[in-house]
């Protein structure tokens, strides 16, 4: 089945730095989410976006629906050690979710 | 509120043996999923339950079977376990087919 293009695949970062990923895709989605997974554990919600050309914050995340549709964006300010794990993007559309492969980040003190 | 549970958090299988994977959830949602994740391929869709009384496929339903239950549970069948469906098995509901999913803690499943 198709699936979403998400990079980068993984990330080392210093704390403090910031996170940029992004996923992009063939065909147009409804809605735009970004789930975040710890080890061990499901996919939490981060951000929900539910129109093109929105940008939504939710404290040092921020997150973009691409004007096309067929994108968007996740920005990580300021990192912390609890920043680890890995994030997801998903697409919906007619009521179904496609996930990205997600982006690993690391974040070294 | 526990959200979502799932049970078992663990289990291996031999090759041809069959299990049921449970899932509840205590949110009134009614829409419920099944979805596998495998390493670099994020979660794929194997059945999903728009409502109490329907069922549907999803991307990957080769091999499965669902029951949605009421409108709290939703299992996941496999009748004869291959090598292939070794994987982490994650459960989601939500309201409606087309609003936030929430998800569960995962079944780690092994199939030697």
């Amino acid at each position: 089945g198709q699936q979403l293009n998400q990079s980068p695949q993984s990330m080392f970062i210093q704390e403090g730095e910031d996170v940029s990923m992004n996923c992009t895709s063939s065909s147009i989605f409804n809605t735009w989410l970004w789930y975040k997974q710890d080890p061990g554990e499901g996919p939490v919600l981060l951000i929900a976006l539910y129109k093109a050309g929105e940008l939504t914050s939710n404290g040092r995340l921020t997150a973009q629906f691409g004007i096309t549709r067929k994108d968007s964006f996740l920005n990580i300010s300021a990192s912390i050690p609890s920043d680890v794990g890995i994030y997801f993007c998903a697409g919906e559309k007619w009521g179904k979710l496609q996930f990205g492969a997600g982006t690993q980040v690391v974040v070294t003190p | 509120n526990a959200g979502v549970t799932q049970t078992p958090k663990f289990q291996v299988l031999k090759t041809g043996q069959s299990m049921t994977l449970q899932c509840a959830q205590d949110m009134n949602h009614n829409s419920m999923y099944w979805y596998r994740q495998d390493p670099g391929m994020g979660l794929r869709l194997i059945y999903y339950s728009a409502s109490e009384g329907t069922t549907d496929k999803g991307e990957v339903p080769n091999g499965y079977n669902v029951s949605r239950l009421n409108k709290r549970e939703f299992s996941l069948r496999l009748e004869s376990a291959a090598p292939s469906q070794t994987s982490v098995y994650f459960c989601a509901s939500s309201e409606g087919a087309v609003d936030t999913q929430y998800f569960g803690p995962g079944t780690r499943l092994t199939v030697l």
